[in-house]
């Protein structure tokens, strides 16, 4: 079965300070894993889309990498600020699922002052 | 601008009722999509369409039902048979379907609660 999972489920970090968001997922081959970044009730924004062939990909302080031998993808925020708490959600785009999008539960961030 | 727009963003169902939530996309993307999320899951997919007149299940599709007869509009109607319809509705679209690796975009979401 198709699963992708997320680490840790919250983090609470200072503004200012670097996190890595934790993404596993259980199969492959896949054809493109995406990061995006959900607001509190609001809709999921995309931050980077990686083939499989990609090792990274970044869009401003946020740098998404992925290794296909571990079949692990980090999202690294660098210098965090206040408008960054959201939830960070780790999609995956499986072959075997007919490429259907298989999302992680995602990540709940908090930047504190 | 273009976007996603959902209609409306809270939504109140009794028992036994129908509704029905808007989408609307002015981006003239092909594939739309309805998806399901509840507190600490992953999305779920309810139901996509990859072209207009043509639509398919996704994964939760019992209780649900949907049209695209234009382009731009994908309307998702909640019916009585699904049993436990309070969730987090989101509608996104993509230039064309999921297998593409296009950005899907979503919209603003509308929150169901049944009362």
């Amino acid at each position: 079965k198709n699963q992708v999972e997320q680490s840790p489920q919250s983090l609470i970090i200072l503004e200012g300070k670097n996190c890595t968001l934790q993404c596993n997922y259980t199969v492959s081959p896949f054809s493109n894993l995406r990061w995006y970044k959900q607001d509190t009730g609001r809709g999921p924004v995309s931050l980077t889309i990686m083939t499989f062939s990609e090792n990274t990909k970044s869009n401003g302080r946020y740098t998404a990498t992925l290794d296909a031998d571990t079949k692990q993808s980090s999202l690294h925020i660098t210098a965090s600020q206040l408008s960054d708490s959201a939830s960070y959600i780790c999609v995956v785009t499986f072959y075997n699922a007919g490429n259907m999008l298989t999302f992680g539960g995602g990540t709940r961030l908090m930047v504190k002052p | 601008d273009g976007g996603i727009t959902q209609s409306p963003k809270y939504l109140f169902r009794k028992e036994g009722q129908n509704v029905t939530l808007s989408c609307e996309q002015n981006l003239n993307h092909d594939a739309m999509y309805w998806y399901r999320q509840d507190p600490g899951q992953g999305l779920r997919l309810i139901y996509y369409s990859q072209i207009v007149n043509d639509f398919q299940k996704g994964d939760i599709a019992e209780g649900y039902s949907v049209s695209r007869e234009k382009k731009e509009s994908f309307p998702l109607t909640v019916t009585s048979a699904q049993k436990n319809p309070t969730a987090f509705y989101l509608c996104a679209s993509s230039i064309s379907g999921h297998n593409s690796g296009n950005t899907i975009y979503f919209g603003e979401g509308s929150w169901l609660t049944v009362v």
